[in-house]
């Protein structure tokens, strides 16, 4: 069946340092691949989503690029703030079959001063 | 102004007893669902409700019902609570037939005691 598999965490950087947070996914179809966050005692948040093979989403800094080659959505940032301390989700869609967003367990991430 | 809201936020109740979570969309969605959260932060959709129809009922005991009396809202009843049904219930919204996002809800924490 369609499922998304992430990187497990938690992840913990010091402030300035590169992140990658690994994503793949499984799908029959051509699903639409999303990064979504959620920060402390909050809801979900669209960070960024791609809805085409080698489409590049990216919002606050963070990138991630629609690898269909490799089944893969891997989000990356240059330079991580503390303020990126946050539970990050890799997601898809298939809106068009059964109306369903799958997501991974999410990825916790701690960015230290 | 909220584009997806539920209430209460948090809800903290005793075993055995019936609860209501409500949630609106001002969007003009067509689709809505229910996810659940747990304890490690791993989402799981419960119900999925386009048009006031239910699309997806993913092996939710049937103490959990969904009711939908227009498109702008989808409420959640849980009867005879439990333990285990303690968790943070996200609802959410999304433009049907179109691979695109959703939008969450802040959230309703239960606690059943």
């Amino acid at each position: 069946g369609d499922s998304v598999t992430q990187m497990e965490g938690p992840v913990t950087l010091s402030e300035e340092a590169f992140l990658t947070i690994n994503c793949t996914y499984t799908a029959t179809g051509y699903p639409s691949l999303f990064w979504y966050v959620q920060y402390p005692g909050e809801g979900l948040q669209l960070l960024l989503k791609a809805t085409k093979a080698d489409d590049k989403g990216s919002n606050k800094g963070f990138e991630a690029t629609y690898r269909k080659e490799t089944t893969s959505f891997h989000l990356e940032k240059g330079s991580v703030q503390v303020s990126d301390s946050a539970v990050y989700f890799c997601a898809l869609s298939l809106m068009n079959r059964d109306d369903k967003i799958i997501f991974g367990k999410g990825t916790r991430l701690h960015i230290l001063p | 102004d909220t584009a997806v809201s539920q209430t209460p936020k948090y809800l903290v109740t005793q075993m055995g007893n019936d609860k209501s979570i409500k949630c609106e969309q001002n969007l003009g969605h067509d689709t809505m669902y229910w996810y659940k959260q747990d304890s490690k932060k791993f989402l799981k959709i419960m119900f999925s409700y386009n048009n006031k129809e239910l699309i997806i009922n993913e092996t939710v005991p049937n103490r959990f019902s969904p009711k939908s009396p227009d498109k702008a809202h989808l409420n959640l009843h849980i009867n005879s609570l439990e333990l285990g049904d303690s968790a943070v219930y996200f609802c959410a919204s999304s433009p049907r037939g179109m691979n695109t996002e959703a939008f969450f809800g802040q959230g309703t924490r239960l606690t059943v005691v």
